[in-house]
């Protein structure tokens, strides 16, 4: 079965330039995460969405920051504009609802973000 | 509230046992514990439920003591693909995970 699938998987970009990150979740999950990793701060959850809704994006850093899902299979996570300091690796992830119970999260490959 | 592993890191030779740990200041729902190698994506290892429970996969195992709200999880006899950094996911409601810093074991032959 296919995993979490993101693209690209590195991204290099000048300061001020507009970046959009790609994610296709596991067919049938209805929960979809994206996190950003850094040495400093480690993982952080940014946004995550139910059934394509966005439940919570209190981890967004600023309005730079933007997060979609238009449908089942596919989700974007976009930066405009770019700065320095977003540079780290993007990861999406998705995990399936069980009644009540906690499930695993499958990560995607991740994005390696630099932003020059 | 991001929850707090120890040790940072962690040095061991092939067949040695170790405890990395794992607390949160908040009451919680479950914990998630990740391994994740170099330059890929964290890997799901087990799920623990409030309730105190154990579990075990393969010579890995975790225990999560609910009133103190810790986590720890146990390698047994380690070997070399153990290597690796280990994070603990914190979930409070919702599917929610906060993760700490993580914890990097180096198995050594």
């Amino acid at each position: 079965d296919a995993g979490v699938i993101q693209s690209p998987r590195h991204e290099v970009t000048e300061m001020g330039q507009e970046v959009t990150l790609r994610c296709k979740p596991i067919s049938g999950h209805d929960y979809l995460f994206w996190y950003r990793q850094t040495m400093m701060r480690g993982l952080e959850l940014l946004i995550y969405f139910n059934n394509n809704v966005p439940i919570d994006d209190s981890g967004m850093p600023e309005d730079r920051f933007s997060a979609k899902m238009p449908n089942a299979s596919f989700s974007t996570l976009k930066i405009q504009p770019s700065e320095p300091r977003d540079s780290a690796v993007y990861f999406c992830a998705s995990s399936f609802s069980v009644w009540d119970n906690p499930t695993p999260q499958h990560f995607g490959d991740g994005t390696r973000l630099s932003i020059l | 509230q991001q929850p707090v592993q120890s040790p940072q890191a962690v040095i061991l030779r092939e067949g040695e046992d170790a405890v990395i740990n794992c607390s949160s200041s908040k009451a919680l729902y479950s914990v998630h514990w990740y391994r994740q190698k170099h330059g890929e994506a964290p890997v799901f290892l087990m799920i623990l439920l409030k309730g105190g429970e154990q579990k075990g996969h393969d010579k890995i195992s975790a225990s999560f003591n609910e009133k103190k709200q810790q986590s720890s999880l146990y390698l047994t006899a380690s070997q070399l693909s153990y290597s690796g950094t280990y994070f603990c996911g914190t979930e409070r409601s919702n599917y929610k995970l906060t993760f700490g810093k993580g914890t990097l074991l180096t198995v050594n032959p």
